[in-house]
């Protein structure tokens, strides 16, 4: 099935540590995303891309950065990672422009803990 | 930006009750309005979704409103089931130059839970 992957799917990091979360998609989609998601705040964006050479920052994208490697491949770092980067880390993929409306479809997520 | 309040942040039910869930918006121009579907431990999944055009649309036991006039829209599950126990979020889609409907805002989420 075509489908949404994270790696690593969990991950206890130290305050100072560079970190990179990894999100491959088999879907065939232009349209890569970024969320965090922290309990009472929803799903935030921090970076997106719609294509390989489209990279642009979300709401919340001060502390990490992203790399587009590929269509399928869209990587998430934390240079220097921080306590309050503790979080559930989504990618999500979609079909783009074409027609109105949307759909993301969210990989499995990453839980993240910097102590 | 946008700006997507949703509301409340927890909702208990009896199985078989209706439960309402609310959100509004800021931005006028957004013109696409999706709920998904998070359940414990999973990914969230795209369950309605309403375009602007549109007032009202209907999915078996889930329906979404829409009232651009107001700016708020609403996701209504009639009969509830224990499965239904979930977070729930809404999110809004503004244009954003050629690149339209692909970036959402959500709302805070719902945790709604189904007492049999």
């Amino acid at each position: 099935d075509a489908d949404v992957t994270q790696t690593p799917r969990n991950r206890i990091t130290k305050t100072g540590k560079r970190i990179m979360l990894e999100c491959s998609q088999t879907k065939g989609h232009d349209r890569m995303y970024w969320y965090r998601q922290d309990p009472g705040l929803g799903l935030r964006l921090i970076y997106y891309s719609f294509d390989v050479k489209d990279i642009n920052k979300g709401e919340i994208s001060d502390g990490y950065s992203v790399s587009r490697q590929a269509q399928a491949k869209f990587s998430l770092s934390l240079e220097s990672a921080i306590p309050n980067q503790t979080a559930l880390y989504f990618c999500a993929t979609s079909v783009g422009a074409a027609t109105r409306g949307d759909t993301q479809y969210f990989g499995p997520g990453t839980r993240l803990t910097v102590l | 930006g946008e700006n997507v309040e949703q509301h409340p942040s927890t909702l208990s039910v009896q199985e078989g009750d209706s439960a309402v869930i609310k959100c509004t918006y800021s931005d006028s121009a957004s013109n696409y309005f999706p709920w998904y579907k998070q359940e414990l431990g999973k990914r969230p999944q795209l369950i309605i979704d309403i375009r602007s055009n549109v007032g009202e649309k209907k999915d078996q036991r889930i329906a979404v409103t829409l009232n651009k006039t107001a700016k708020h829209f609403s996701l209504h599950i009639t009969e509830t089931q224990p499965e239904d126990s979930a977070v729930y979020f809404c999110a809004a889609s503004t244009n954003a130059g050629g690149t339209s409907y692909g970036k959402l805002t959500f709302g805070q989420g719902t945790i709604l839970t189904v007492h049999p």
